[in-house]
């Protein structure tokens, strides 16, 4: 039982490339969630998604999209990346909308 | 709309001292309360949390916190501090039902020796 996975662990982008970051979770959680983390400002929603085939917006989304394609997997992606975007990523599942676990991070860094 | 408060970028304590973790709430309906304590480069854990049931809720690793609707704080507490409790710990509000969780900006805690 791996938990919640992120993939990849790092990255470096240029300013304007595209990226896709992965999270998958083997515990059946119906509820999943992206979050930037940025020093002094906490862990910020970007989206989120109640179920396999919807998402919604958090309190960050612009410039990211999502998708939820398979109820195991929340995919976050950037389609062109701006020096503002440089953050930890934390993707989290819930099953039942209560307590969310979390997994490693993935940190990115644009030029 | 909710928020949270954590008054400390930074607590330092000494091994063997008391914790206390500072976190003030605000929410416009009866609130679930979380504590998440996250190491270096690692993800968060819950540490423990507060659905309306008792007021007074223990954790894992010995801490707990005590929800008072009153002073609308959900402070962390420890009675012995150990060097392996140094890590960052967030605070978080959601309410009933599904959670979209507000996180505070968290708290550094240093233990020194």
């Amino acid at each position: 039982n791996a938990g919640v996975t992120q993939t990849p662990k790092f990255r470096v982008l240029k300013t304007g490339q595209s990226m896709t970051l992965l999270c998958a979770q083997d515990m059946n959680h119906e509820y999943m969630y992206w979050y930037r983390q940025d020093p002094g400002m906490g862990l910020r929603l970007i989206h989120y998604s109640v179920g396999e085939g919807t998402t919604a917006k958090g309190e960050v989304p612009d410039g990211y999209n999502v998708s939820r394609l398979k109820k195991q997997n929340f995919l976050l992606g950037l389609e062109s990346a701006a020096p503002s975007q440089t953050s930890v990523y934390f993707c989290a599942s819930s099953r039942d909308g209560d307590t969310q676990y979390f997994g490693p991070g993935t940190r990115l860094t644009v030029l | 709309a909710q928020s949270v408060t954590q008054l400390g970028s930074h607590v330092s304590v000494s091994e063997g001292a008391l914790v206390l973790l500072r976190c003030n709430y605000s929410s416009s309906v009866p609130p679930y309360l979380f504590w998440y304590v996250q190491y270096p480069n690692q993800g968060l854990q819950l540490l423990l949390k507060y659905t309306s049931a008792a007021t007074l809720v223990k954790g894992i690793n010995g801490f707990e916190a005590e929800f008072k609707k009153s002073e609308t704080s959900f402070h962390l507490t420890k009675p012995s501090a150990h060097m392996s409790d140094a890590a960052e710990y967030f605070c978080a509000v959601g309410n009933t039902g599904f959670q979209k969780l507000v996180f505070g900006t968290g708290t550094r805690l240093l233990v020194s020796p």
